[in-house]
């Protein structure tokens, strides 16, 4: 089976920077998530790590540890829309699905 | 470009009734569709997926089913609700085969049974 853990809430000040982190325990990996949800919208994907190492995309980087089964979304200059939740998904051993974490509440305040 | 089709967007049923969810996926041939359902406190819970037409995997034992009567169609339904069926229910799908579930949601159904 598959076990995702995240912090449940987290907050911040705009213009700062966040570290948002995810461990998970899995038999078979194939490939980490990071996937941004707004509340009553659908997930929006954000990052895919499958190899160790930091992948960066404009303000957001994602880091991968598969020796240590961690994972963290790294935010930067943070806006007030970042005010959202960020799931952690792993694909299933199948390599057909994702599954989620219960994400991480994240609040942005002025 | 590929666009994903839910609905509705928000539903009341009262217990007991049956449900129907219809979710269709355009520009896209030969998709992974998904059914998924968040409830509060509990996260995005995967609830089926199908790999293909007729091809139903169900990942937990519930109150619901799901079809897949076309390649783009994908139908969640229950004979009977149940009030622990409340949620935010989401379609979702994905390219077939490339190793890399990159998953795209449709605008999701907030269903509550009362």
């Amino acid at each position: 089976g598959q076990n995702i853990d995240q912090p449940t809430e987290m907050t911040a000040t705009e213009g700062a920077i966040v570290q948002i982190n995810c461990t998970y325990q899995t038999s078979g990996f194939n490939g980490l998530f990071w996937y941004q949800q707004h509340a009553g919208e659908a997930p929006t994907f954000l990052s895919y790590n499958v190899l160790d190492g930091l992948e960066e995309k404009g303000r957001f980087s994602s880091f991968l540890s598969r020796s240590k089964g961690y994972s963290y979304l790294l935010l930067k200059e943070l806006q007030m829309k970042d005010s959202a939740s960020y799931l952690c998904a792993l694909a299933n051993q199948a390599g057909t699905a994702l599954i989620f974490g219960k994400g991480t509440t994240l609040s942005v305040s002025s | 470009s590929q666009t994903i089709h839910q609905w509705p967007a928000t539903l009341v049923q009262p217990v007991g009734s049956p449900l129907s969810l219809e979710c269709t996926v355009e520009g896209t041939s030969n998709p992974n569709l998904y059914w998924y359902r968040q409830a509060a406190g509990r996260g995005l819970q995967l609830l089926f997926y199908s790999v293909g037409i007729g091809q139903i995997s169900s990942e937990v034992p519930q109150n619901l089913s799901a079809s897949r009567p076309q390649d783009r169609q994908f139908i969640l339904s229950s004979k009977k609700l149940l009030l622990s069926d409340s949620g935010f229910y989401l379609c979702a799908w994905s390219v077939r085969g490339t190793g890399n579930e990159k998953l795209f949601f449709g605008s999701g159904t907030q269903l509550s049974v009362l």
